[in-house]
């Protein structure tokens, strides 16, 4: 079946740029999404981008897709001790409308 | 801002008991989903409904979950009876489905649910 997967962990030193990574397998996706989880909340949509662009910016948050190698990825600029929190990539394909989620990155800022 | 509502934030109860959770979505929206997430598994999907309808609950045990929505502005998740393997966090996320184009789900802050 479809699959979305992460890295578990990435530590970046704050005021660094940091890249989190996704692969995943479905190629009729339509939609691929980036959630952030802070401890105790829920997820809350960061940005998303259909699968028909390469790029989208949104202040200090940049999407690549790369659609050929399935490849999604997050940068975060001068990145920011509230930034610290689990970052879940997630794809739809089809149309069910379900997602398909990868096991979410967790962000550790150092200063 | 818009926001799904869910019902209680916490709850600790005792292995055997009934647990409800409810789940506002946001007002317009036509689809919402039931989610849980715990440390092994990650989130997991557990039920889907659109238009108030059932669309798919292969994800939910089904001898004793169950899912429904009364009305457009209220969804619940029953377990019943309730085992210390069910505790984790329950997530509701409501959408809107379209014919041409699809809206991001937004979440709830979830029940944290501790079975003892």
């Amino acid at each position: 079946g479809e699959d979305v997967e992460q890295s578990l962990f990435l530590s970046v030193r704050e005021g660094d740029s940091s890249v989190i990574n996704c692969t995943y397998t479905d190629s009729s996706s339509t939609y691929l999404y980036w959630y952030k989880q802070e401890p105790g909340a829920g997820l809350q949509l960061l940005t998303y981008i259909f699968s028909n662009m390469d790029m989208k910016q949104d202040q200090r948050l940049t999407v690549l897709l790369n659609k050929k190698d399935k490849h999604l990825s997050l940068r975060i600029a001068d990145t920011q001790t509230g930034d610290s929190a689990i970052y879940f990539c997630a794809e739809s394909g089809g149309s069910n409308y379900q997602l398909i989620w990868g096991a979410g990155t967790k962000l550790i800022i150092k200063p | 801002d818009a926001r799904v509502t869910q019902t209680p934030r916490h709850k600790v109860t005792e292995m055997g008991q009934e647990v409800t959770m409810r789940c506002q979505p946001i007002l317009g929206h036509n689809t919402v989903f039931w989610y849980r997430q715990t440390m092994m598994q990650g989130l997991e999907l557990l039920a889907y409904f659109r238009n108030r309808a059932p669309l798919d609950d292969s994800g939910m045990p089904k001898d004793r979950f169950s899912a429904e929505m009364p009305d457009a502005t209220l969804a619940t998740l029953k377990i019943q009876p309730s085992e210390p393997r069910d505790s984790a966090v329950y997530f509701c996320a409501s959408g809107l489905q379209g014919a041409s184009s699809n809206q991001p789900q937004h979440f709830g802050d979830g029940t944290r649910l501790s079975i003892l």
